[in-house]
């Protein structure tokens, strides 16, 4: 089993530009949920979804889009990237709430 | 109300000691309460997690002791090992409070580094 896959590892920005990061998952779990992680700062929740076509804002929205169409794919969009957003981003899934999450490799984002 | 204070930041300790990591919470709605942990460069990965119905969990040489009245918990790691180097956060979330349906909220998290 794969889990949770993200793509791309690593990736640099321009300020203004967009991008996706997409983020899919083989375990067919209906909990999705996007993480920035920033040093010294533990895992902040920016969107998370209960299951396809239900989304819904996390602590750290702002600067960030998602959509759910399917069970297994939850990309994550960035319109006009900020320096704020170099982060390290993680997508999660959990089979329902209150249960273990699984999370992927991450993705390393620098806006320049 | 919805934070998890961890501490400490950063810890040492010599191989075959014990680590203790605490972490507290304020919102009396939490019901689960994981820790993870994460080696650099990869993602968190589930160790360990209790839910306020019992005060303790051991697997293996972790241990999470759990104290709903001073709405505090921590994570001991006997005969700590150089492999056990890695960061760990504490989390906890809730079934249903406010529509946000369990999701994690973490700490700041803990650099652990086990000397050999």
């Amino acid at each position: 089993n794969a889990g949770v896959t993200q793509t791309p590892k690593f990736r640099i920005l321009k300020i203004g530009q967009s991008m996706t990061l997409q983020c899919t998952q083989d375990m067919n779990h209906n909990y999705m949920y996007w993480y920035r992680q920033d040093p010294g700062m533990g895992l902040k929740l920016i969107y998370y979804s209960v299951g396809a076509g239900i989304t819904d804002k996390g602590e750290v929205p702002n600067g960030y889009n998602v959509s759910r169409s399917t069970t297994e794919d939850f990309p994550l969009r960035l319109e006009l990237a900020a320096p704020s957003q170099t982060s390290v981003y993680f997508c999660a899934s959990s089979y329902r709430a209150n249960t273990e999450a699984f999370f992927g490799q991450g993705t390393r984002l620098t806006v320049v | 109300q919805q934070q998890v204070k961890q501490s400490p930041q950063s810890l040492i300790v010599q191989k075959g000691g014990i680590s203790i990591i605490n972490c507290a919470y304020e919102n009396t709605a939490f019901d689960y309460f994981p820790w993870y942990q994460q080696f650099p460069g990869k993602g968190p990965a589930l160790l360990i997690a209790i839910r306020p119905d019992v005060s303790e969990k051991k697997e293996g040489r972790f241990t999470i002791s759990f104290n709903k009245s001073a709405k505090q918990f921590s994570l001991h790691i006997m005969d700590s090992q150089p492999g056990d180097s890695a960061t760990y956060f504490c989390a906890a979330s809730f079934e249903n409070y406010g529509g946000s349906q369990g999701n994690l909220i973490f700490g700041k998290g803990t650099k652990l580094s086990v000397k050999p």
